[in-house]
């Protein structure tokens, strides 16, 4: 069965520092988000990307966040000057434009020291 | 408002028992009610997806939605030790293109 895939599982940061989060949507899915799951806490939403833009953003995602598809096949996830309350999990999920339901990568544990 | 409240639990049951899990909401906007199966150290794992009030079976589990009442359940029959893990509930205004609204998530423990 086709699946989201993200990489890296675990990602090590110092603060102040720039980290790229990818992952690898199902292949003919339209529809990307990016979520967050801080340690203990609600899974958040972050993002919704479709045709090239966003299309939709939680008050989350700030100017110190952006996304990016660029090339046919990953959708990558930049958080820029990170802090340490950025850490936490993030989700990676895709859907197609039917009605379908989102489907979830695994996730990259952030942590920033 | 678009709140999503659940009970984080945990909840810890014989194997073979009937399990029942529930979210309750408060934005009517709310259309599509997922639930979601998450293990330890794994993403969120579709299990039931739902439109708008009424019941859907898919083998051991049962998804419930009361539109009127803003109240979703999710049951499990002949509950196993495999079945241990967070169960989440989600919801959206839409099917395509929105955020999910999440539940805290309840912790279940099946015994053998």
């Amino acid at each position: 069965e086709p699946e989201v895939t993200q990489t890296p599982s675990h990602q090590v940061t110092q603060m102040g520092q720039e980290v790229i989060l990818r992952c690898v949507p199902i292949s003919n899915h339209l529809y990307f988000y990016w979520y967050r799951q801080i340690l203990g806490q609600k899974v958040e939403f972050l993002v919704s990307f479709y045709n090239n833009e966003i299309s939709e953003k939680s008050e989350i995602f700030d100017d110190q966040f952006s996304v990016e598809r660029p090339d046919g096949s990953n959708f990558t996830l930049k958080i820029r000057s990170t802090k340490l309350e950025d850490s936490a999990m993030y989700f990676c999920a895709s859907s197609n434009d039917g009605n379908q339901p989102q489907h979830f990568g695994d996730g990259t544990r952030l942590s920033i020291l | 408002q678009k709140e999503v409240e659940q009970d984080p639990g945990p909840l810890s049951v014989p194997e073979g028992a009937i399990v029942s899990l529930n979210c309750t909401y408060s934005n009517s906007a709310f259309q599509y009610f997922m639930w979601y199966r998450q293990y330890s150290r794994k993403g969120p794992e579709l299990l039931m997806y739902t439109y708008s009030s009424g019941n859907k079976e898919d083998g051991r589990f049962t998804a419930q939605v009361d539109k009127s009442s803003k109240y979703i359940s999710l049951f499990i029959r002949d509950s196993q030790p495999s079945d241990s893990a967070t169960y989440l509930c989600a919801m959206s205004t839409s099917n395509t293109g929105n955020q999910f609204y999440f539940g805290t998530g309840t912790s279940l423990t099946v015994i053998p």
